[in-house]
């Protein structure tokens, strides 16, 4: 498995409370990224980063922002949670080649109530 | 048109038989063509990518790829119970190297 966890793996939380969630790599690669499966929707991009200090936005960002300060970790912060919100949310990492694979960590499941 | 489209299934084989998944995409610029399974309740792990016109063959499973018909296709052969999983097509636009996806076929084989 590719050198990839998340914290933490589970986490319920109440409609308007800040949640960050981490992703930490060993892998030394460049891009991270963050995605949010539901049922229906499929796996799709909250935000990525493509080095340190170096983020943007993916196809369903609104209500969440990223940091990375460090290569390896790269923060993904619901600043205050909605129940729309709930999810399973996957951190991937990534070298630069648009062949290269995306690999992925074992996901947060994120309940917010 | 969603950008990245699979049947949802489930697709239902009999074990030692073929399973055919397709995906279409709509970006025409769309560069490399990965398959990923995913268990229940597991994360996405990859099977294999593709980017050449034609076919690519490791082991059981073969991707296919057709540029100008935009779609790309997985062929398990000799299918296996622990086959059983949904199978997520991802498209890489090459901008940003990010991967859309679909939304996955849930393959069931039976013994």
């Amino acid at each position: 498995d590719a050198g990839i966890t998340q914290s933490p793996r589970h986490k319920v939380t109440e409609t308007g409370t800040p949640v960050t969630l981490r992703c930490h790599q060993t892998e030394n690669h460049r891009y991270m990224y963050w995605y949010r499966q539901d049922p229906g929707h499929g796996l799709r991009l909250i935000h990525y980063s493509y080095g340190v200090k170096d983020t943007d936005k993916g196809e369903v960002s609104d209500g969440y922002s990223v940091s990375r300060s460090k290569t390896e970790d790269f923060l993904l912060t619901l600043e205050s949670a909605t129940s729309s919100q709930t999810s399973v949310y996957f951190c991937a990492i990534s070298g630069t080649g648009t062949t290269d694979t995306q690999y992925f960590g074992p996901g947060t499941r994120l309940t917010v109530l | 048109q969603k950008e990245v489209e699979q049947n949802s299934g489930p697709l239902s084989v009999p074990e030692g038989a073929i399973a055919s998944l397709n995906c279409t995409y709509s970006d025409r610029g769309s560069q490399s063509f990965f398959w990923y399974r995913q268990y229940s309740g597991k994360s996405p792990e990859l099977i294999m990518f593709i980017y050449s016109n034609g076919d690519k063959e490791d082991g059981r499973f073969t991707a296919q790829l057709n540029k100008a018909s935009q779609y790309v296709s997985l062929l398990i052969r000799d299918s296996q119970p622990s086959d059983s999983a949904t199978y997520l097509c991802a498209v890489n636009r090459a901008a940003g190297n990010k991967l859309t996806f679909g939304g996955g076929t849930r393959v069931l084989v039976k013994p």
